[in-house]
């Protein structure tokens, strides 16, 4: 079974303060996660991918992402906020079931920045 | 700009109607994905095709159905249509079927039924 959990559904924090988006997931086999973000009325973009490589994961626009498998968690970080990362931001968990590809998409967090 | 084309951007239509929106994935991509997201359900994964043939399906409706074309390109048909399937439906193309093939969006079609 597969399924990825964002603890989180609305973030806010102000404008040059950390960035954390939680991630947590569940997988039967070594799992592949994404982090995609999604301005208003835009497509998704990916910002960083893990594939078994290194643990700490960096993306576009500063963002970050550890992978820690003792605690199934990919959460996403950022040191300092700025006004244009406020969007939704989409963890996901990409496996396989069953010889088939399974991609799971969590139910999104909204990242507020206040200025 | 991703590399995918999702035309129209905009549609309204009547309930009870039929549509069809298309989908052109990145040159070179043979696996092509659909999405709804709407305010109530979220992002939804609807169905995945790879080469021509289906290889996965979430909660698609059976109103829906989709296919891919030798070109690659792929068409959502969507019928009998409803006031809840309003909503902003996304096309995705990816590589391959590996799971570390990131994917990658298009802009997406707004579908307003009325």
């Amino acid at each position: 079974a597969q399924s990825v959990t964002q603890l989180d559904s609305h973030v806010s924090v102000s404008e040059g303060t950390p960035v954390l988006l939680r991630c947590n997931y569940s997988s039967s086999y070594s799992p592949s996660l994404f982090w995609y973000v999604q301005h208003p009325n835009k497509g998704l973009q990916l910002l960083l991918k893990y594939t078994s490589a290194a643990t700490l994961v960096k993306g576009i626009n500063g963002f970050e992402a550890e992978f820690k498998k003792s605690e199934t968690s990919f959460h996403l970080t950022k040191p300092s906020a700025h006004m244009s990362d406020a969007a939704e931001y989409f963890c996901v968990v990409s496996g396989y079931s069953g010889g088939y590809q399974k991609v799971t998409f969590g139910t999104g967090t909204k990242l507020q920045v206040i200025p | 700009d991703s590399g995918v084309t999702q035309t129209p951007k905009h549609l309204i239509t009547a309930t009870g109607q039929r549509v069809t929106l298309r989908c052109s994935p990145r040159s070179g991509d043979l696996s092509v994905y659909w999405y709804q997201q709407s305010l109530d359900q979220g992002l939804q994964f609807l169905i995945q095709y790879y080469n021509g043939e289906e290889r996965a399906k979430g909660n698609i409706l059976e109103r829906f159905s989709a296919q891919q074309f030798p070109d690659l390109h792929s068409e959502l048909n969507l019928s009998s249509l409803e006031l809840g399937d309003s909503a902003l439906y996304f096309c995705a193309s990816s590589a391959g079927l590996a799971a570390y093939n990131e994917q990658f969006f298009g802009p997406g079609t707004r579908l307003t039924v009325l």
